[in-house]
């Protein structure tokens, strides 16, 4: 029961390049949506994060897109950069007792070619 | 020193064995995760904390135990180790009121 999907499972992007990753979710009590990265031989960092109430949120060349209708969710790096080759998490957490037991996609690995 | 330390780094072990995996904390977070990394299968989670009275099964809890010794310690135990437990093994804190979590450097695991 995978209740966050994630895709593409690997992306390559040339320097400069965008690079966009797609999650959607079934359940409708999720309501925050971070994303997480993860370089080799390290555990994920928190990246960006986005609840409902709102359709876009960016820091620096990263942007959440959030489509609530569909159930989806999206990350966008502008200027891609070798230094942002790594995997990438989608997740999400529902509110109530269940406040902040994440669900986690099933990552994407990001290679940036120079 | 890391935030969050989990020992060992990496265990090789016998089909059959027990063994247990270490989380330690200082960032004073009462909740504490464990989530098990599978190429293909993203993170899933194993058990969670919320406090030291507290435990949870997450959806791929069996064969697995846990013990929160303190709010800073809690540990993973693979009671009798099978081959597919083979894996990396994530420990994370997070804070009631701020969703981030903070992870440790994992624990690659291998049952043979």
């Amino acid at each position: 029961q995978q209740q966050v999907k994630q895709s593409p499972q690997s992306l390559i992007v040339q320097k400069g390049g965008i690079s966009i990753i797609n999650c959607a979710y079934e359940n409708t009590a999720f309501d925050y949506f971070p994303w997480y990265q993860q370089f080799p031989g390290k555990g994920p960092a928190l990246l960006i994060a986005i609840r409902p109430d709102v359709s876009e949120k960016k820091e620096g060349r990263f942007t959440i897109s959030f489509n609530k209708s569909a159930k989806q969710f999206s990350l966008h790096i502008m200027d891609s950069q070798p230094g942002d080759s790594a995997t990438y998490f989608c997740a999400a957490s529902p509110g109530g007792t269940s406040y902040g037991k994440l669900t986690f996609g099933q990552g994407t690995i990001l290679t940036v070619h120079p | 020193d890391a935030d969050v330390t989990q020992t060992p780094r990496n265990r090789i072990t016998k089909t059959g064995k027990r063994i247990m995996l270490e989380c330690s904390q200082t960032k004073g977070h009462d909740r504490m995760y464990w989530y098990r990394q599978d190429p293909g299968l993203g993170l899933r989670l194993i058990y969670y904390s919320f406090d030291v009275k507290d435990i949870n099964k997450g959806e791929i809890s069996d064969g697995y135990s846990v013990s929160r010794q303190a709010q800073a310690k809690f540990s993973l135990s693979l009671e009798s180790a099978i081959p597919n437990q083979t894996a990396l093994y994530f420990c994370a804190t997070s804070v009631g009121v701020n969703y981030g979590y903070t992870f440790g450097s994992g624990t690659r695991l291998t049952v043979v």
